[in-house]
C-alpha cells in the first residue's frame, strides 16, 4: 500500500553541524510532500514543503531535496541548534487529496 | 492571525464512555483533517471535513466520527471509547483546494486517556 517510511529513527548531530534526515515514499502519484517538526507535548509544526514538478526547495536554514527516480527525499538543517531536538516527519499527498500520509519519524538530539 | 485550536488539551475518559473533540482552524481555512497519534502507529489519518462534507476517511471504525460546521469548525466523537483508544488526538486545517499542494497546520492536539 501506499507509505512514507524514514530510514533511521534516531540521529544525533554536533551543535552546530549539518543534519540530514531521510524519508523515502512509494506511492509515485503523491504530489506534494512536507515536513514537519514535533517537540514533545506540541502538535507538528509546519518546516517546508516542495511540490512533485520541483526537486529542491530552501527556506532558512533548511533545505528539502526530491528525487522522484528513487522516491527519495530529504531534509536538510544548516547550522543546527538546540532548538532543533525534535522528531521530524516527512508527510506526502497524493493527487486532488488533503490526506496526509506521514513517515515513522526521526528523533534529532543536538549534542552541544 | 490565530492558529489551530483544539479544545480540550487533556481528557481523561472511562472505557464504554464516549467523548467528543472540538477542533476550531485557521480563519479561511475550509478543510479540517483530524490524526490519531501513538507511539506503536504514529501519525494515521482518521478522516477530512471540507464545507462540511466528509471528503475522505481513513481505516477506524465506526465508533470514530465527525463532523463540521457553517463556520468551519470541525468535532469528533469516539463512542465505546476502548483501552487502545488512548492517544493524540490532532486536528490539521488547510484551504482545502484540493489541488494537493496547500499547506496543513496542526493544532497542539487533545490527550486521551482512556482507563
Amino acid at each position: 500500500g501506499e507509505s512514507v517510511g524514514l530510514h533511521l529513527p534516531t540521529l544525533s548531530v554536533q551543535e552546530g553541524d549539518n543534519s540530514i534526515i531521510n524519508c523515502a515514499y512509494s506511492n509515485s502519484a503523491s504530489d506534494y510532500f512536507i515536513w514537519y517538526k514535533q517537540e514533545s507535548g506540541k502538535g507538528p509544526q509546519f518546516i517546508i514543503d516542495i511540490r512533485s514538478n520541483m526537486d529542491k526547495r530552501q527556506g532558512q536554514r533548511v533545505t528539502v531535496l526530491l528525487n522522484k527516480t528513487v522516491k527519495h527525499l530529504s531534509l536538510q538543517i544548516a547550522a543546527t541548534q538546540p532548538g532543533d531536538s525534535a522528531v521530524y516527519f516527512c508527510a506526502d499527498k497524493g493527487l486532488l487529496n488533503e490526506k496526509l500520509t506521514f513517515g515513522t519519524g526521526t528523533r534529532l538530539t543536538i549534542i552541544p | 492571525k490565530a492558529g489551530v485550536t483544539q479544545t480540550p488539551r487533556y481528557l481523561i475518559k472511562t472505557r464504554g464512555q464516549q467523548v467528543t473533540l472540538s477542533c476550531s482552524p485557521i480563519s479561511g481555512h475550509r478543510s479540517v483533517s483530524w490524526y490519531q497519534q501513538t507511539p506503536g502507529q504514529g501519525l494515521q489519518f482518521l478522516f477530512e471535513y471540507f464545507s462540511e462534507t466528509q471528503r475522505n476517511k481513513g481505516n477506524f471504525p465506526g465508533r470514530f466520527s465527525g463532523r463540521q460546521f457553517s463556520n468551519s469548525r470541525s468535532e469528533m466523537n469516539v463512542s465505546t471509547l476502548e483501552l487502545g483508544d488512548s492517544a493524540l488526538y490532532l486536528c490539521a486545517s488547510s484551504l482545502g483546494g484540493g489541488l494537493g499542494g496547500t499547506e496543513a497546520f496542526f493544532g497542539q492536539g487533545t490527550r486521551l486517556t482512556v482507563v
